[in-house]
């Protein structure tokens, strides 16, 4: 049981460069989201995920694209990157039951554009 | 809509002092309350949670916090700091559907002076 995984663990990218975020759990949880991590900010949610085929927008959603194909994976995409998407990326998973609530963090993947 | 407000970007104690600090909240329905640890460069660490029962609530390494829901508040205490303790702390709330994100706090960064 790995848990949440995210790859890479760095990331150096070039203004306009293209790139995708990958996000696994093996917990078969049903939901996941992304968030990134700005100094003074807190962690603020890009998309999110209630299931396999279904996405949605976070608070800070422009420059990023999420699709969810199995329960399994997450990935998300950085169409163009700008210096503004300069960040680190965490990935998460959760699963309620009744009052019982889990959520799991990945380890972060901290991305630099130039 | 859900929001945290954590009161103090920085707070410093020292050593063996009472740790507190503030997390105020805004939900229209029953939240699940939680604070997390976030060490430099590492991912982040469930701390404690509230999702229903006793009010005060025990998490690790000594801390504690209790959900007064007349005040909207989760505020986080330890007795006596230790250096260790020296990270940055999240306050984030969800709703007790648990089909929606966390929406976090914008951090405490806790300094703790020898």
């Amino acid at each position: 049981n790995a848990g949440v995984t995210q790859t890479p663990k760095f990331q150096v990218l070039k203004t306009g460069q293209s790139m995708t975020l990958q996000c696994a759990q093996d917990m078969n949880h049903e939901y996941m989201s992304w968030y990134r991590q700005d100094p003074g900010m807190g962690l603020r949610l890009i998309h999110y995920s209630v299931g396999a085929g279904i996405t949605d927008q976070g608070e800070v959603p422009n420059g990023y694209n999420v699709s969810r194909s199995t329960t399994e994976d997450f990935p998300l995409r950085l169409l163009s990157a700008a210096p503004s998407q300069t960040s680190v990326y965490f990935c998460a998973s959760s699963y309620t039951s009744g009052r019982v609530y889990e959520q799991y963090f990945g380890p972060g993947t901290r991305l630099t554009v130039t | 809509a859900q929001s945290v407000t954590q009161l103090g970007s920085h707070v410093s104690v020292s050593e063996g002092a009472l740790v507190l600090l503030r997390c105020n909240y805004s939900s229209s329905v029953p939240p699940y309350l939680f604070w997390y640890v976030q060490y430099p460069n590492q991912g982040l660490q469930l701390l404690l949670k509230y999702t229903t029962g006793a009010t005060l609530v025990k998490g690790i390494n000594g801390f504690e916090a209790e959900f007064k829901k007349s005040e909207t508040s989760f505020h986080l205490t330890k007795p006596s700091a230790h250096m260790s303790d020296a990270a940055e702390y999240f306050c984030a709330v969800s709703d007790q559907s648990g089909n929606t994100p966390l929406v976090f706090g914008k951090g405490t960064r806790l300094s703790v002076i020898a």
